[in-house]
């Protein structure tokens, strides 16, 4: 099955600054690389996305790249707010005619310092 | 976006009791659900793969008979933590399958004294 890692664990930056998340994952066959935010005691929200079919999505503040080769992908935050504190997960799957379970990282601690 | 509710979001059992947890998608049809678990500062993992009218699929690990999985309508799954224990306490997550993403409930917390 797919197994994916995530790093840092923890990441702390200064407000302002840029943030980082990297996440590799092991399984060719999968097509499908969500990154999630989770706040404490909530559903994880979905705030960007992309499949192997491009390099690169950007949105606004985020932007997500992929290395299908070296099955790599990672997720970019340009200045960083205070409200962007959380964890933040990736994940993957293989689309198969509707998205399937995702496997997700460990998740990484995003803390914004002022 | 599409909405999925859980119910309960929090629930308190004694240790041998049942808990049942309600899935639904409120506004689409999902024919596929999934369940996934979360335990504190820990990631969501994947416990098995609801389908409408069918046996769900379980991930490797995961007690078929522990957590009975029923999903008898297009728009309702539940989950039923069968003799619950302390170690089963967590935060439950479901989710409806969409066309290109998944759409998550809100979870529910279950505590197991």
């Amino acid at each position: 099955g797919e197994n994916v890692e995530q790093h840092p664990s923890t990441l702390s930056v200064q407000e302002g600054d840029s943030a980082v998340i990297k996440c590799t994952y092991s399984d060719s066959a999968s097509n499908y690389f969500p990154w999630y935010k989770q706040e404490l005691g909530k559903r994880p929200q979905l705030i960007i996305d992309i499949r192997s079919n491009v390099g690169e999505k950007k949105d606004q503040r985020i932007a997500v790249t992929l290395n299908k080769t070296a099955k790599h992908f990672s997720l970019h935050i340009t200045e960083t707010q205070p409200e962007d504190s959380a964890v933040y997960f990736c994940a993957a799957t293989e689309l198969r005619g509707g998205a399937d379970g995702l496997t997700f990282g460990k998740g990484t601690h995003l803390i914004i310092q002022p | 976006g599409a909405v999925v509710s859980q119910h309960p979001s929090w629930v308190i059992c004694k240790s041998g009791t049942s808990v049942k947890i309600e899935c639904r998608s409120l506004d689409f049809q999902a024919t596929t659900m999934f369940w996934y678990r979360q335990f504190p500062k820990q990631s969501l993992m994947l416990m098995a793969t609801s389908n409408e009218g069918s046996k769900a699929t379980y991930e490797q690990g995961v007690e078929k008979d522990k957590f009975l999985i029923n999903h008898a309508s297009l728009t309702l799954s539940t989950l039923t933590v069968t003799s619950a224990h302390p170690e089963d306490s967590s935060f439950y997550i479901c989710s409806a399958r969409g066309v290109n993403t998944q759409y998550f409930g809100p979870g529910t917390r279950l505590t197991v004294l």
